[in-house]
Formats: C-alpha cells, structure tokens, sequence
C-alpha cells in the first residue's frame, strides 16, 4: 500500500526559529496538502498545492508559512520564526483527483512543539 | 464558513452493541470522506462517498450519504473492542475531487470488552 511519509516525527524548537517539516506524497498523487491538529482540535486545512504553485491557502497560512516541492518526491512546509501557537501535528497529504478518485492519504504527521 | 457537525462527541459502548455517527452540514459536499485516526497518528480512509443516496459496507461498517449531499453516517454492527478510536468524516465542496476537506470535530468511541 503506497504512503506519504513524513519527516521528522517529533521537532522541538526554540520560539523564533525557523523549521521545515517534510514529506514525501504518494508518487502518482498530483495535488499535495499540509494540514494540522492542534491538541483536542479539529484537523485544519493549511494549503494545497498543484502543479507547482499554490492552488488555495486558509487564513492560517500567512506570510510565516511557505510550501515548495523543490525536485520530483519531496514537498515541504517552511514555518519561520515559529511562535508558541504554532505547536501542533502537522499532516501531510496527497491525493489524484479524477476518475477513480479515493480520497486522500494523509501522512503519520510531524509533532512540532514550540518552546 | 463550512461547517460540518459531527454527533456524539463521545460514545462509550459494549462489545456487541451497534451505533450511529453523524455527520451534518447545511452546506452541499462533491464527495464525504470517513477517516479513523490513532493518537499520534494521521487520519487513515476508511471510505469515500459521491453520489447522493448511496451506501458503501466495509465489513460491519456501513457508511450512507445523504440524499441532498449534506449529511452522512457511518453505522457499526456488533462493534468489537478494535473499533475503538477516533472517527472522522471530512467533506469537499465545489463540485470537484481536490482541494481543502473541511473536516468534523470527530467522535470517540469506545468499546468495551
């Protein structure tokens, strides 16, 4: 069964650094996705990512947050200068929409604690 | 804002028992997903359903959406200690398959041996 990984599991940080969270989607997805769960909250749409470019962000996503899919497996989210807010699971995810269209396959997810 | 309400929060069983989650909107989906998620885990699919009426079985698992596309439900027959976890139902809009999923707040559901 085909996964979408995420690197690193578990990322402590000091409050102002920058991290970048990574994941490898499913090889023949062609959207891409971050989203995340703070604790006790309800999963949350970040951004998607398509073709390249981004294709819808949420308010959440302002000028902290940036995506980039730099060669033809990875796709990251760059989070700068990191606040305590920001300290939650965040979830990668691929899906092929079209015919035969199944959902989506999230990752296993990237704890960020921000200290 | 799209909101979709899921019922119960919580629901605490016996094995052997059967239940209902919901899944409500008063917006129209493209397509309901059904996750179930671990602690410390991402959500996983269970199913994916499209067409207004129709119902999927995933062995004692029945999933329905609703005839105007804006609720669903997932019934368990006989639930087993394994079915606890977290359940998810996430929708799309626009007519489309991509794009953000709005998901519930998700139900708890424990079963008792």
């Amino acid at each position: 069964e085909p996964e979408v990984t995420q690197t690193p599991s578990h990322q402590v940080t000091q409050m102002g650094q920058e991290v970048i969270l990574r994941c490898v989607p499913i090889s023949n997805h062609l959207y891409f996705y971050w989203y995340r769960q703070i604790l006790g909250q309800k999963v949350e749409f970040l951004v998607s990512f398509y073709n390249n470019e981004i294709s819808e962000k949420s308010e959440i996503f302002d000028d902290q947050f940036s995506v980039e899919r730099p060669d033809g497996s990875n796709f990251t989210l760059k989070i700068r200068s990191t606040k305590l807010e920001d300290s939650a699971m965040y979830f990668c995810a691929s899906s092929r929409p079209g015919q035969g269209f199944n959902g989506y396959t999230f990752g296993s997810g990237t704890r960020l604690t921000v200290v | 804002t799209q909101l979709l309400e899921q019922s119960p929060q919580f629901l605490s069983i016996q094995e052997g028992e059967n239940l209902t989650v919901y899944c409500n909107s008063s917006s129209v989906f493209s397509s309901l997903q059904w996750y179930r998620q671990e602690p410390g885990e991402g959500p996983v699919l269970l199913v994916t359903v499209v067409t207004g009426g129709e119902v999927k079985k995933l062995k004692r698992l029945t999933f329905q959406f609703g005839d105007a596309r804006k609720d669903s439900s997932l019934h368990i027959t006989a639930a087993q200690p394994g079915d606890t976890g977290l359940y998810l139902c996430a929708g799309l809009r626009g007519g489309t398959s991509y794009g953000k999923l709005t998901f519930g707040q998700g139900t708890i559901l424990t079963v008792h041996p």
